[in-house]
């Protein structure tokens, strides 16, 4: 059964950057993509980008150009989310979610991780 | 980029009646190729990440019960649950996967809810 965990809740300052993890467990890793979903309080779901690790290169939503940077450490079957410059508008729960068919739907997702942006 | 618009934003509706979700894409998400559609369903429910529905706009995923139904091909289509139940209300998402490599979109979900 494939896991995905994430980090923890952040606290950030308008500005810098953050950081999110997403581990998986019980599968093979590299060869099936890892994508990230990200949620604002109350809102819907917005697709923000993904990678398959044993290519390496992600692709990114357009809204996310130039601030978003996706990841993968094959070794440690874990692929990252970093988004920088960030305002109170990135105040959100963000989501990885594995294509596990290989076709283009997301399933299973992590737990999400609530980052908040305050001053 | 390839919008998806649902209607309507919420619903309510009585415990055992019928509930449509409607899900309209900008472009055919029909790929002439395969014949197939590429357009998944997800239910979230608070608290929680979404959970797969339906994919191929009409496949229901394995252990989703068969009060769900997915159906529409091209631009347009419908998610209905035959029957609601309590545990069913959810914000219920539509979700392209056309665009590859790596290119999607989730329509703004509809919230269902018991009237």
């Amino acid at each position: 059964q494939v896991q995905l965990v994430q980090s923890g809740a952040e606290v950030k300052k308008p500005g810098s950057s953050v950081k999110v993890s997403c581990k998986a467990s019980g599968t093979t890793f590299s060869s099936h993509a890892i994508n990230w979903v990200r949620q604002a309080r109350g809102q819907g779901l917005e697709w923000m980008g993904g990678i398959i690790p044993i290519l390496g290169t992600p692709n990114y939503a357009q809204n996310f150009q130039g601030r978003v940077t996706i990841t993968a450490d094959i070794s440690a079957t874990t692929v990252y989310m970093e988004l920088s410059s960030l305002t109170s508008e990135d105040t959100a729960v963000y989501y990885c979610a594995r294509d596990s068919s290989g076709l283009g739907w997301f399933d299973p997702w992590g737990q999400g991780t609530l980052v908040t942006v305050s001053s | 980029d390839i919008v998806m618009t649902q209607s309507p934003d919420s619903l309510a509706v009585s415990l055992g009646e019928r509930a449509t979700i409607n899900c309209k894409s900008s472009q055919s998400l029909l790929y002439s190729s395969n014949n197939k559609n590429y357009l998944a369903w997800y239910q979230q429910k608070p608290g929680q990440p979404p959970k797969l529905l339906i994919y191929w706009a009409s496949t229901r995923e394995s252990g989703v019960p068969d009060r769900f139904s997915g159906s529409g091909s091209g631009t347009d289509f419908t998610l209905t649950i035959s029957s609601l139940q309590a545990e069913d209300v959810a914000v219920y998402y539509c979700y392209q996967y056309y665009n590859t490599p790596l290119m999607f979109t989730f329509g703004q979900g509809t919230k269902l809810e018991i009237k």
